[in-house]
């Protein structure tokens, strides 16, 4: 059964670099996007962006900038890393899965909180 | 930024009917398929409808989904105690390549 787990730090101060870690258990890269959604406190989901198993990224317009999500195919892991970070980015971080040709997101990640605060 | 639309809440006895809207454009519902999201507080959200009216196995057949023109909606049928939670819909969105965009959610209340 393919698990996804995501670690990363957990608190930040502003101006500082996010990162985390998804892993994929179980399962391959191969077919798939793989994405990080988050939900800040009290709001919805927001999508971030995704990469396939080839490379190739999409990303959010509005964190373009900052984002920058890639892919380490031995280990069979995907990270984000959102630079420059304000108290506007304190949420919980989902990895996800979905098939390249389909839209739903089938498999996710636990979550990881990540706050931003000085 | 969500750029989909839905009702802040909605709430119901055990037994009823709860329909949520979703409200967007010809550039994501108008021109591609809905995707509907259950989730439970401190969880990650759990696929419940795709290609609109689709429900992945395992999820219970009180749930349907339609969608007509640039708006969707879901239903849960003879409302039950497990069915609080939040609601997102989904969707592709053309207006940039693989942007995909979320609903503001629905917290379902059930009294």
């Amino acid at each position: 059964q393919v698990q996804l787990q995501q670690w990363g730090a957990g608190l930040l101060k502003p101006s500082e670099t996010l990162s985390l870690t998804c892993a994929v258990y179980g399962g391959s890269f191969k077919n798939y996007y793989w994405s990080w959604i988050r939900r800040p406190p009290g709001k919805g989901l927001e999508w971030i962006g995704e990469i396939n198993h080839s490379g190739s990224t999409n990303y959010n317009p509005s964190l373009t900038s900052r984002l920058t999500i890639s892919l380490d195919t031995p280990r069979n892991q995907i990270s984000l890393k959102l630079r420059s970070v304000t108290a506007a980015d304190t949420a919980v971080y989902y990895c996800a899965r979905r098939l390249l040709w389909f839209s739903q997101y089938d498999l996710w990640g636990q979550g990881t909180l990540v706050t931003v605060s000085s | 930024q969500s750029v989909l639309t839905q009702p802040p809440s909605a709430s119901g006895t055990p037994g009823q009917r709860v329909t949520i809207s979703c409200s967007g454009s010809s550039s994501n519902i108008g021109s591609n398929t809905v995707i509907w999201y259950q989730q439970f507080p401190g969880t990650a959200p759990r696929l419940l409808i795709f290609d609109s009216t689709q429900l992945p196995s395992g999820v219970p057949d009180r749930f349907s989904g339609s969608k007509s023109g640039t708006s969707a909606s879901l239903a849960i049928s003879g409302l039950q105690s497990e069915d609080e939670a939040d609601y997102f819909c989904a969707a592709r969105d053309d207006s940039l390549t693989g942007l995909y965009v979320f609903g503001t959610g629905t917290k379902v209340t059930v009294l």
